[in-house]
């Protein structure tokens, strides 16, 4: 069984910056892919996108594209997602989780936590 | 916004049984799989329904899914306490290029 533990709970400026870790256990971390889901207070899931382990390649959420920047670190097995020009609407937790299946199936089984990011003058 | 579409809230008495429904389109459910998340206030999703209807290793059986073209469902039998949280579905959009979740289903208890 897979275990993603995450890092401590971040407290930022608007307009500043914060990069998570998603710590992996229990599997090989470069056979699977990663992805970040992130959710408002009280409001509904949103996808952010993914990285591949092995190969690097990402792809990301239209809304997050030029902010979000996911990388993977294989001799820690720990996968980060950093957030830049940080504004008052990306407070929200941040989840990081294990997609399965192929393209057309991918699910989520496995996930992190849970980071609080909250954005605050 | 999202493009699957939930109820908000479904109630219901134990030991009786509620569906869930999700609407989408032939760029997303039409055309992939759907996943049911299961999420209690203050933790992490987690997996209910893979592949439409197919149950991770250590999920109750009374949980089932279900697709029709654009449309999918979960349903809840028997239902207990425990089941109280909100409930996702999701899949991926061709149009989006991305996972897209639903806008989540509030399951309450009577």
């Amino acid at each position: 069984h897979g275990q993603l533990v995450q890092s401590g709970a971040e407290l930022r400026k608007p307009g500043a910056s914060v990069k998570i870790s998603c710590k992996v256990s229990g599997y090989t971390f470069s056979n699977y892919d990663m992805s970040w889901v992130r959710q408002a207070p009280g409001q509904g899931l949103e996808w952010m996108g993914w990285i591949s382990v092995s190969k690097g390649d990402t792809n990301y959420a239209q809304k997050f594209q030029g902010r979000v920047t996911m990388t993977t670190d294989t001799s820690t097995s720990t996968a980060y997602m950093e957030l830049r020009s940080l504004r008052y609407d990306d407070t929200a937790v941040y989840f990081c989780a294990r997609p399965q299946g192929g393209f057309s199936g991918i699910h989520y089984d496995f996930w992190g936590q849970g980071t609080l990011v909250t954005v605050s003058s | 916004q999202s493009v699957l579409t939930q109820p908000p809230s479904v109630s219901e008495a134990p030991r009786q049984r509620v569906t869930i429904s999700c609407s989408g389109s032939s760029s997303n459910i039409g055309s992939h799989a759907v996943n049911w998340y299961q999420q209690v206030p203050g933790k992490a999703p987690k997996l209910l329904i893979y592949y439409d209807d197919l149950m991770p290793s250590g999920v109750s059986d009374r949980f089932s899914g279900s697709k029709s073209g654009t449309s999918a469902s979960l349903a809840i039998s028997g239902l207990q306490s425990e089941d109280e949280a909100d409930y996702y579905c999701a899949a991926w959009d061709d149009s989006l290029n991305a996972y897209v979740f639903g806008t989540g289903t509030k399951v309450t208890l009577l």
